[in-house]
């Protein structure tokens, strides 16, 4: 059984650049969540989707939005990249009925802005 | 803003020392405290989910206790192992949220 994968795993982008990491989540799983992780804080919430559509949204700008498709998997889109984007991005997978029994983690995506 | 805080940062331990951690937390509108254990190139991976005033739960050298009315949970290694070298952190439910709030947590090294 495929835990939650991420893709890719490493990303380089400059300055005013857009990125598009990837999700797949656990087999079974309907509800995927980012965070953001910078460095010496722990993860922050980004946004929730489930059935293809945002449920919650944490303090993030606008340019940051998602994407989830009919196979569950998910976008994290970033616009007009700033250095403090710089960060390592979470993806967690769950049910969503019983998402605060647990969260299953990919490994994560480290993108360094320049 | 929900503030969650663990302490310490980081800790050196000796092998086959016992060890314990604090994550604190808002003690009004509880849900959950989540407890997860982090390994360096590794996915975030989970411990307990704690619920219920007075909880402690145990998996195998590694248990935890929930506080709800004063706002803290420990986390307690007994007989440190170097593979429990990690980072844990622990997560925060409120009622009627739908994310998790993260601890910034506590990076555990195990010296040999």
């Amino acid at each position: 059984d495929a835990g939650v994968t991420q893709s890719p795993t490493h990303l380089i982008k400059t300055r005013g650049q857009q990125v598009t990491l990837r999700c797949s989540p656990k087999s079974g799983h309907d509800t995927v969540s980012w965070y953001q992780q910078a460095l010496g804080q722990g993860p922050q919430f980004i946004f929730q989707y489930y059935e293809e559509e945002e449920r919650q949204r944490g303090n993030f700008p606008d340019r940051f939005s998602g994407h989830q498709f009919p196979n569950y998997s998910s976008e994290l889109n970033v616009n007009a990249l700033l250095l403090g984007d710089s960060a390592l991005y979470l993806c967690a997978s769950s049910l969503y009925d019983r998402w605060k029994e647990t969260q299953y983690f990919g490994p994560g995506t480290r993108l360094l802005v320049l | 803003i929900l503030n969650v805080e663990q302490s310490p940062q980081s800790l050196h331990v000796q092998e086959g020392d016992s060890t314990n951690f604090t994550c604190s937390f808002p003690s009004s509108n509880f849900y959950a405290l989540h407890w997860y254990r982090w390994e360096t190139a590794k996915s975030p991976e989970a411990l307990f989910v704690m619920t219920l005033n007075g909880d402690e739960k145990k998996k195998g050298r590694i248990s935890a206790t929930l506080n709800t009315k004063e706002g803290y949970s420990y986390l307690y290694i007994k007989g440190s192992q170097p593979e429990d070298s990690a980072t844990y952190l622990c997560a925060f439910i409120a009622q009627g949220a739908q994310k998790l709030v993260f601890g910034q947590g506590t990076r555990l090294t195990i010296n040999p």
